[in-house]
């Protein structure tokens, strides 16, 4: 079993609809969850960094974390084309050391 | 645009060949981290280095190598090349590299085919 499982989609949306990306962990030692969005043949782009439990909203854009479910989640609001994309999920236990998901496709349809 | 540079973005070559990629980390950075990623693995660590010596280690084979010199740049060497070494391979920077507070920015990548 892997240490982060993602669904790797892809997901498709249309314009505006609110979209739920989520990833699940078995290390119970994870504190920093990160989320990094990937456009093709690009490096990955921090988008949001939350540590412990509870939600963090950034614009359109909040991360809600559940360590007691060991579940992590994304939430897009208002859901552009420009959001289509890979997203990441990483998580550390507070050194160096970043857990990757696999990353979920994103199709956002105009 | 993160900071982080890395050269060349594309390499291609044979099998049993060797190459070098190199990457800069954002002004202020000490610490470099080297990543693959394969359709199939996702984003996997290889190697960090922090102010010119190596932190730690990840899932790095023993036919790849790295170095971070003293103005802060680093090199992956790979060698003895193999098929299934093709992937992209990212630098990423950080600060100080250990502290739980620490957040790595990504460099573009570079894409290596070997045939």
């Amino acid at each position: 079993q892997k240490e982060v499982e993602q669904d790797p989609g892809p997901l498709s949306v249309p314009e505006g609809a609110i979209v739920s990306l989520n990833c699940t962990y078995s290390n119970s030692a994870f504190q920093y969850f990160m989320w990094y969005r990937q456009y093709s043949r690009k490096g990955p782009e921090l988008l949001m960094y939350t540590y412990s439990s509870g939600n963090k909203e950034d614009g359109r854009f909040t991360a809600q974390v559940d360590k007691s479910s060991k579940y992590i989640s994304l939430f897009i609001r208002d859901s552009q084309p420009s959001d289509s994309a890979t997203y990441l999920c990483a998580m550390s236990a507070g050194t160096y050391k970043y857990i990757f998901g696999t990353g979920t496709r994103l199709k956002v349809l105009a | 645009d993160s900071g982080v540079t890395q050269t060349p973005k594309h390499l291609i070559t044979a099998t049993g060949q060797r190459v070098t990629l190199r990457c800069s980390p954002r002004s202020g950075d000490l610490s470099v981290y080297w990543y693959q990623q394969s359709l199939d693995q996702g984003l996997q660590f290889l190697i960090q280095y922090y102010n010119g010596e190596e932190r730690a280690k990840g899932n790095i084979l023993e036919r790849f190598s790295a170095q971070q010199f003293p103005d802060l740049h680093s090199e992956l060497n790979l060698s003895s090349l193999e098929l299934g070494d093709s992937a992209l391979y990212f630098c990423a920077s950080s600060v100080e590299g250990g502290r739980r507070t620490d957040t790595q920015y990504f460099g573009p990548g570079t894409r290596l085919t070997v045939l």
